[in-house]
């Protein structure tokens, strides 16, 4: 069975400072894609980055970065210089077979909040 | 680029009642997803949809549920006889594979409330 789990119900950190949240995912599946959503208060799913299991780099975009540790099987998304604007849940989702059969799993997320 | 819309934003229904909620995908994407989200969860996977043919179906779609997505564009999810468990967020996505990547847009969702 496939397994997101985020261990982090909440984090706080303060602007401009860098933070770290966890996931580790279970799956048997070799080849896979796992993604971070962030859902402010609105409700709206916003997705940020994107990792194939195959992928050799780590991916970044902007002040994202997706620290991918096959072995471990973690996939922690790392937020650098945090702004007041980056409050918000924060979701780590898998799909599998490099997410051509579509479906996403979800952990149960990371209450992010920035403090001035 | 108009992004995922649906519609209604918010639904309140009594107990019993149907309710139906549309979804309009991103108009280059042939994939469509809903997803449920209830409070402090991620949200769970319902059905999804390739063009107009719906390939995959949860076993949390019980028989009150249905979902149609005619001609391939947008979709209707309804829900018959409404109970208060089915209180949630209804989430539609949208995808268009790119080589091996499918990145899932979400729309705002519909937020219901079964009284």
């Amino acid at each position: 069975a496939q397994k997101i789990t985020q261990t982090q119900p909440g984090m706080f950190v303060q602007e401009k400072e860098a933070v770290t949240l966890d996931c580790t995912y279970d799956t048997s599946d070799p080849s896979y894609g796992l993604f971070w959503y962030k859902q402010p208060s609105s409700g709206e799913m916003i997705f940020l980055i994107y990792q194939g299991s195959y992928d050799q780099q780590n991916a970044t975009e902007g002040r994202y970065s997706l620290n991918f540790q096959k072995a471990r099987k973690s996939a922690n998304l790392v937020i650098s210089a945090s702004q007041l604007g980056d409050s918000a849940m924060y979701f780590c989702a898998m799909s599998l077979r490099g997410s051509t059969l579509g479906r996403l799993y979800f952990g149960r997320g990371t209450q992010l909040t920035v403090w001035p | 680029d108009t992004g995922v819309s649906q519609d209604p934003r918010h639904k309140i229904t009594k107990r019993g009642q149907n309710v139906t909620f549309r979804c309009d995908p991103i108009s280059e994407h042939n994939r469509l997803y809903w997803y449920r989200q209830t409070l402090g969860q991620g949200p769970e996977f319902l059905t999804y949809f390739q063009n107009e043919a719906q390939l995959e179906k949860s076993r949390l779609l019980s028989d009150r549920f249905s979902a149609e997505r005619p001609k391939g564009s947008f979709s209707t999810l309804e829900i018959q006889r409404t109970e208060q468990g089915d209180s949630a967020m209804y989430l539609c996505a949208s995808s268009s594979l790119q080589g091996t990547t499918d990145t899932q847009y979400f729309g705002p969702g519909t937020r219901l409330t079964v009284l």
